[in-house]
């Protein structure tokens, strides 16, 4: 398997524009989780789903973040629209459900909002 | 879910053993501990999880005493790819929420 694949790995835009990050979880798995990472906060649990149901979204900022998951291999985070706060490393992984919590990473996708 | 607590930075040598100590003083019964390895500009990696007494793997070995509120990660011989930021968590049993602390950062020395 390839893992968890994230696009796109760099992302660069402008203040106001929107930003789409996608995922595609590890064939098999049945739960993802996106996470924002940044120096002055660590690594922070956005959203996670669980058979492609949002189950908590409770770690996601403000409004200007989405999240969706419209299949078993594929989900999106939107921010829209996008501030220079929001610059972080972004990264989703995916788990199978069956207790105990390993999660598969993937490498990230690096957005710089100017 | 119980907070953790470890320390912030750890210096080694290569070839020595490395004990890192993670307090979660409010486990509860169905929690587990969890320990992920993250190196510069990728995504944390699962290292090893327990429930009690110790396990080992390939990679590390996890001592967990009879009250749970601490555990330790040991790396037996590191080298200085181990050179990493090592995150110990405390997962409820079906491991949905995570919650990452800070991390312990740990420099291997030649």
């Amino acid at each position: 398997d390839a893992g968890v694949i994230q696009s796109p790995r760099h992302e660069v835009t402008e203040m106001g524009q929107e930003v789409t990050l996608r995922c595609k979880p590890i064939s098999g798995h049945n739960s993802l989780f996106w996470y924002r990472q940044t120096m002055m906060r660590g690594l922070e649990l956005l959203i996670y789903f669980n058979n492609n149901v949002p189950i908590d979204d409770s770690g996601m900022p403000e409004d200007r973040f989405s999240a969706k998951m419209p299949n078993a291999s594929f989900s999106t985070l939107k921010i829209q629209p996008s501030e220079p706060r929001d610059s972080a490393v972004y990264f989703c992984a995916s788990s199978f459900y069956q207790g105990g919590g390993e999660q598969y990473f993937g490498p990230g996708t690096r957005l710089t909002v100017t | 879910l119980a907070k953790t607590t470890q320390p912030i930075s750890m210096d080694s040598y290569e070839g020595q053993e490395v004990n890192i100590t993670c307090s979660h003083n409010n486990i509860a019964t169905n929690d587990y501990i969890t320990w992920y390895q993250q190196f510069p500009s990728q995504g944390p990696r699962f290292i090893i999880q327990g429930y009690k007494t110790k396990v080992t793997n390939e990679v590390a070995s996890l001592f967990i005493p009879a009250d749970r509120k601490s555990s330790t990660l040991s790396l037996p011989r590191v080298s200085l790819s181990d050179t990493a930021v090592y995150y110990c968590l405390v997962v409820l049993s079906g491991g949905f929420k995570t919650i990452f602390g800070a991390g312990t950062r740990l420099f291997v020395k030649a």
